[in-house]
């Protein structure tokens, strides 16, 4: 079964500074989709960024970027120049290729403080 | 456009009490799924479903019931419902299980057993 650890369950930022989350996980499968979600105190799940396996490429969304190191079976998200809005608590989850119809796969979350 | 639709947003049960946890999409999704959040811990999958009539147990499936009699509901059913069943419960639907199909989430309903 597919593991998802995130070691850090509480990170605090000054705004406007950088922070990565870690998030490392387990599994066999060479073809998978990685994710990071959002999670607000409105208990909204928000999709911040998502990365394939077979990608090298890290993926990038406007101040939100991944550091995706597969044979280290590790993909951190990194929040640039935070802002207030981005407190949260952040959800890594993991999902296979081709065959995930049992949906993600979740860590047990970061929560974030920005500090102002 | 609603997206994923739960209700109620809040619900305080008794010790072996019964309900049900509605949830509806306008996506024409296939995939349905739910999901418990306790505290401090990420969601754990209750049940799926990958179209209408097809169910499927989750990891924590024991005490709920599901049903997917169309494709734009999958509602969950509390039997006998027990302390440690408090929880927050979320919807979730997506196209299909590609990596451009995301799951778009309900707002979750806050659920307390006493």
């Amino acid at each position: 079964a597919q593991t998802v650890t995130q070691s850090q369950p509480e990170m605090s930022v000054q705004e406007a500074e950088t922070v990565t989350l870690s998030c490392t996980y387990d599994t066999s499968e060479s073809d998978y989709y990685l994710f990071w979600y959002k999670q607000p105190p409105s208990r909204q799940m928000i999709l911040v960024i998502r990365q394939e396996a077979y990608k090298q490429q890290n993926a990038t969304e406007n101040r939100f970027s991944v550091n995706f190191q597969k044979a280290a079976k590790s993909f951190s998200l990194k929040i640039s120049d935070s802002q207030l809005g981005d407190a949260a608590m952040y959800f890594c989850a993991y999902r296979i290729s081709g065959g995930g119809a049992d949906g993600l796969t979740f860590g047990k979350g970061t929560h974030l403080i920005i500090q102002p | 456009n609603a997206g994923v639709t739960q209700t109620p947003k809040f619900r305080i049960l008794k010790i072996g009490q019964s309900m049900t946890l509605q949830c509806a999409q306008d996506m024409n999704h296939n995939y349905m799924y739910w999901y418990r959040q306790d505290p401090g811990m990420g969601l754990k999958l209750i049940y799926y479903s990958v179209g209408a009539g097809i169910t499927d147990k989750g990891e924590v499936p024991n005490g709920y019931n599901v049903s997917r009699s169309t494709t734009e509901d999958f509602p969950l059913r509390l039997e006998l419902a027990a302390p440690s069943q408090t929880s927050v419960y979320f919807c979730a639907s997506s196209r299909g299980t590609e990596y451009n199909s995301p799951l778009h989430f309900g707002n979750g309903t806050r659920l307390t057993v006493t």
